[in-house]
């Protein structure tokens, strides 16, 4: 069944950069958006921005324009997020998530990675 | 950017009860296509996030028919008939009418 498994929790140190994979099993990556979403403080809900798999093209929220990087590989059938310059303010769990196109919901989502910013 | 507002932060239900969990929109997500670009999701602890309902109304595949989507414009509602354990969990509504895409600040359910 379709499942989209997401790496492990992730101890960045302030300033450095971190980059989250979401493995597609099931399903060819291709075939549909990957989007992702950061929640904080273990409530609240940010969309980050979608990746269109077949073409590389990308769409992010402003507020997250040059914090986030969205890219595919469809070799693995993996999507990636790369974070930068990363603080405090980034220590959330992220997800992934699959857009169902034409009915305009996620269908299914990754586990969710937690990354902590520390020294 | 439109806002999502879910005014409860909790609410507390027996088993057997019904609860709706409202979600109120900043402006109408009601497209000129008719459907309203809403979205519901529950998040149960050790999970992966699920979705309940689209277009503020129609359940997604395997959502059990107690899950019940409604309103229009601005004011949407998710309700829970005969509410059980197993429904705990935090729930969201989602806009996707216009980018950014937003969410609701969530609302835990928690049994009395």
């Amino acid at each position: 069944q379709v499942n989209l498994l997401q790496s492990g929790a992730a101890l960045v140190k302030p300033g450095a950069s971190v980059k989250l994979s979401c493995k597609a099993s099931d399903y060819t990556i291709s075939d549909y958006f990957i989007h992702w979403v950061k929640q904080s403080h273990g409530k609240s809900l940010e969309w980050i921005g979608y990746i269109n798999p077949n073409t590389g093209y990308t769409n992010y929220n402003e507020e997250f324009n040059s914090k986030a990087t969205l890219t595919v590989d469809r070799s693995t059938n993996a999507a990636y997020l790369e974070l930068s310059r990363m603080t405090s303010e980034d220590s959330a769990t992220y997800y992934c998530t699959r857009w169902r196109r034409i009915l305009y919901y996620f269908d299914h989502w990754g586990q969710g990675v937690m990354v902590t910013v520390s020294s | 950017q439109i806002t999502l507002t879910q005014e409860a932060e909790s609410l507390w239900v027996s088993p057997g009860e019904k609860v709706s969990i409202t979600c109120r929109a900043s402006q109408s997500l009601l497209y000129t296509d008719g459907k309203d670009y809403l979205s519901w999701y529950q998040q149960r602890l050790g999970q992966t996030t699920k979705a309940l309902i689209y277009h503020a109304s129609i359940r997604t595949d395997g959502v059990p028919t107690r899950f019940i989507g409604s309103g229009s414009g601005t004011e949407f509602t998710l309700s829970i008939e005969d509410v059980r354990p197993e429904d705990i969990a935090l729930y969201y509504c989602l806009q996707t009418l216009k980018k950014p895409w937003t969410f609701g600040g969530g609302t835990k359910l928690e049994l009395k």
